[in-house]
């Protein structure tokens, strides 16, 4: 069964500031990978996915993703970050034709002025 | 955009009664989720729905919770007694073939 990890329970950070949200999973195969995202009093809406292909992926807001097989990790960066991205970021993954996403605990992205 | 929609937002109920939470996934979607999340903790998998039958669910979903799907839209998720330790945002999802899972805003249940 596929675990996913993420070790940071919070991150602080300056705005403007780089940051990066670790995330490990446990079963490579066939290994769907996914970084959601929950404001406040709010749903997950998905911020970006790997399914197949380039192993670098973005989303629209400056997120981006690297699958790494070797390191069985989708660690979730950002280059500068805003006050708007404070939020909670959740890892999930899919595996072995399993279409059951299983979250990690989350990481609380807190973004100071 | 297509969305999945949950009602109500909010559901306040006396222990021991029964809830019902409400969902419509996304209409050409297969395969649909229930998942809650406990005030500050992790977003935990319930159940799976996948050809009108329960196709996965976890060690939460006990005998207390079922789930259907009436018609050809709605899926429900029934809490037949509900205890203090219900209390959660459950959250339903749908996906398609070899697609990501499309959450709903999420109905939170508080048990009092």
């Amino acid at each position: 069964a596929q675990s996913v990890t993420q070790l940071d329970s919070q991150v602080p950070v300056f705005e403007e500031a780089p940051v990066e949200l670790r995330c490990n999973y446990s079963s490579s195969v066939s290994v769907y990978l996914f970084w959601y995202v929950q404001y406040p009093n709010q749903g997950l809406q998905l911020l970006l996915k790997y399914l197949s292909g380039s192993t670098l992926v973005k989303s629209i807001n400056g997120f981006e993703a690297e699958f790494n097989k070797s390191q069985t990790s989708f660690h979730l960066r950002k280059p500068s970050v805003h006050i708007s991205d404070t939020a909670e970021y959740f890892c999930a993954a899919t595996s072995g034709g399993s279409y059951i996403p299983t979250f990690g605990r989350g990481t609380s992205l807190i973004v100071h002025p | 955009e297509p969305e999945v929609t949950q009602t109500p937002s909010h559901q306040v109920t006396q222990m021991g009664q029964e809830v019902i939470l409400r969902c419509v996934p996304i209409s050409n979607h297969l395969y649909f989720y229930w998942y809650r999340q406990i005030l500050g903790q992790k977003v935990e998998f319930l159940v799976s729905f996948y050809n009108n039958e329960i196709s996965e669910k976890s060690e939460i979903f006990d005998d207390q919770f079922s789930v259907e799907r009436p018609d050809g839209s709605n899926f429900t998720l029934k809490i037949r007694s509900t205890k203090l330790e219900d209390s959660a945002m459950y959250f339903c999802a749908s996906s398609g073939q070899y697609t990501e899972a499309f959450f709903g805003q999420g109905t939170r249940l508080t048990v009092v």
